[in-house]
């Protein structure tokens, strides 16, 4: 089924860092949606940006959408031990169903 | 708000019985979803509803799986007879009626239900 793939799968910086985390997708979307699981919980939502916009922010969050490469980055600046989550993009398809991808594991060193 | 209940959060359970997982949504929300989450196959969508009614199930592995949405607080996964490979977290999640392209919010997901199939 289609998916969006994030890049990398691991990611490993120092508290203070910025951490890029990049999506690629396949077909046309509504939206696109990112989401933070820690470890052992549920998936919580961080930002959705619409087909129609090209950038959103959201306190330390910025997202970017480019609908012409079908490809979108989540920002984390200043990042803190306690970002240290895996994180998913998840493309909400014309069919209204929201798949996810396989996520990006972000590690926080402080 | 409570959030999106799930229960339980853990079910062990032995090849060939009957499990039940039960999922209460947000009140207001009216569209329910079931994922499952393994290391393998990552989140998968097993089935949603709209407004109680099924809109796809395409998701859902194979006849031994059920779900039912008797009414807009109330959602069963149903897997019989259960099998080792069913092992996973389960979730379910609500979301608002503004969805699609007018979306402005994501779903809200439970806790999950991990189940272990020995």
């Amino acid at each position: 089924s289609q998916q969006g793939e994030e890049d990398p799968q691991a990611l490993s910086i120092q508290e203070g860092e910025n951490a890029t985390m990049n999506c690629s997708y396949k077909t046309s979307i509504n939206n696109l949606q990112w989401y933070r699981q820690n470890s052992g919980r549920g998936l919580v939502h961080l930002i959705l940006i619409r087909s129609n916009e090209r950038e959103k922010h959201s306190g330390r969050l910025r997202v970017t959408l480019d609908t012409s490469k079908k490809s979108s980055s989540l920002l984390i600046t200043a990042s803190r031990a306690a970002d240290t989550a895996s994180y998913f993009c998840a493309t909400d398809l014309l069919s209204e169903k929201l798949v996810f991808g396989k996520g990006t594991k972000l590690t926080v060193n402080p | 708000d409570a959030g999106v209940i799930q229960s339980p959060r853990h079910e062990v359970t032995e090849m060939g019985q009957e499990v039940t997982l039960r999922c209460k949504p947000i009140s207001g929300h009216n569209s329910l979803f079931w994922y499952r989450q393994t290391m393998m196959r990552g989140l998968e969508l097993l089935i949603y509803f709209n407004n109680n009614v099924p809109i796809d199930d395409s998701g859902m592995p194979e006849d031994r799986f059920s779900a039912k949405m008797p009414n807009a607080s109330f959602s069963t996964l149903k897997i019989q007879p259960s099998e080792p490979r069913d092992s996973a977290v389960y979730f379910c999640a609500s979301s608002r009626p503004d969805r699609g392209r007018l979306a402005n919010y994501g779903y809200t997901f439970g806790s999950g239900t991990r189940l272990t199939v020995v």
